[in-house]
């Protein structure tokens, strides 16, 4: 199962609006709404700030919002904050009742 | 306070074996999924494997990477996790964290274990 794939690097302006990309296959972002994304700051676990494309879980800003279009998911953080600087990870159930994640994007604030 | 609680990383030489341990507190594992996932150090995330609920019989998966040398496996009079790591290669060097889906139907790992670091050296 190959790694989902996400930018590298994503910044913009305080107060902007970014949208991170997670492309996968039908075996895994494609065939279920079954993907969450998770923020980690530096030397902290993740959390969960989405989840089945587009959930948010009790506490989560509405400034994060998820989608999915075919086998790409995406997270947009609206309203951007010196606190959203952190990496961001996709995840997906796959086909083969496994999990997969993106390689992360690191979110600068500038 | 709801949290996962994990131990058991160590240094360990090539070859050698280790077994790690997700405890839960301030909830029931029981009904919930138990995953792994592991992030070497300035990498990413990585899905280990996973141990599903008593209601779905233990069923367990695993990555490419560590299928037949790793083991996922529950004691939920203890509320507890356990990843056995055989074989270790130097590749497996990485901080292990703990992770649960609540529910079925749902992709959502919550809460998150504060990891503990597998270090694999000669």
């Amino acid at each position: 199962q190959s790694a989902l794939t996400q930018p590298a690097s994503v910044s913009g302006s305080p107060g902007q609006s970014i949208t991170i990309s997670c492309t996968g296959t039908s075996s895994d972002v494609g065939a279920y709404n079954y993907v969450s994304w998770y923020q980690q700051h530096p030397g902290k676990a993740p959390k969960v700030i989405i989840y089945d494309v587009s959930n948010r879980p009790s506490g989560v800003s509405d400034r994060f919002s998820g989608s999915k279009s075919g086998n790409t998911a995406s997270l947009t953080i609206s309203g951007l904050q010196a606190e959203d600087e952190a990496d961001y990870y996709c995840s997906s159930y796959t086909t083969t009742a496994t999990g997969v994640f993106g390689g992360g994007t690191e979110v600068t604030v500038l | 306070e709801v949290q996962l609680v994990v131990s058991g990383g160590d240094l360990v030489q090539p070859g050698g074996s280790l077994t790690l341990s997700c405890a839960a507190s301030g909830f029931s594992l029981s009904g919930s999924t138990i995953h792994w996932v592991r992030q070497a150090s300035g990498k990413g995330l990585e899905w280990v494997g996973r141990v599903r609920s008593k209601a779905y019989s233990y069923a367990t998966a695993y990555s490419g990477a560590v299928k037949g040398r790793f083991t996922i496996s529950r004691d939920d009079s203890r509320n507890t996790g356990y990843l056995r790591m055989d074989s270790l290669e130097i590749e497996d060097t990485a901080l292990y964290y703990c992770t649960r889906v609540p529910v079925p139907n749902s992709w959502r790992f919550d809460p998150w274990g504060q990891g503990t670091l597998v270090t694999v050296s000669s």
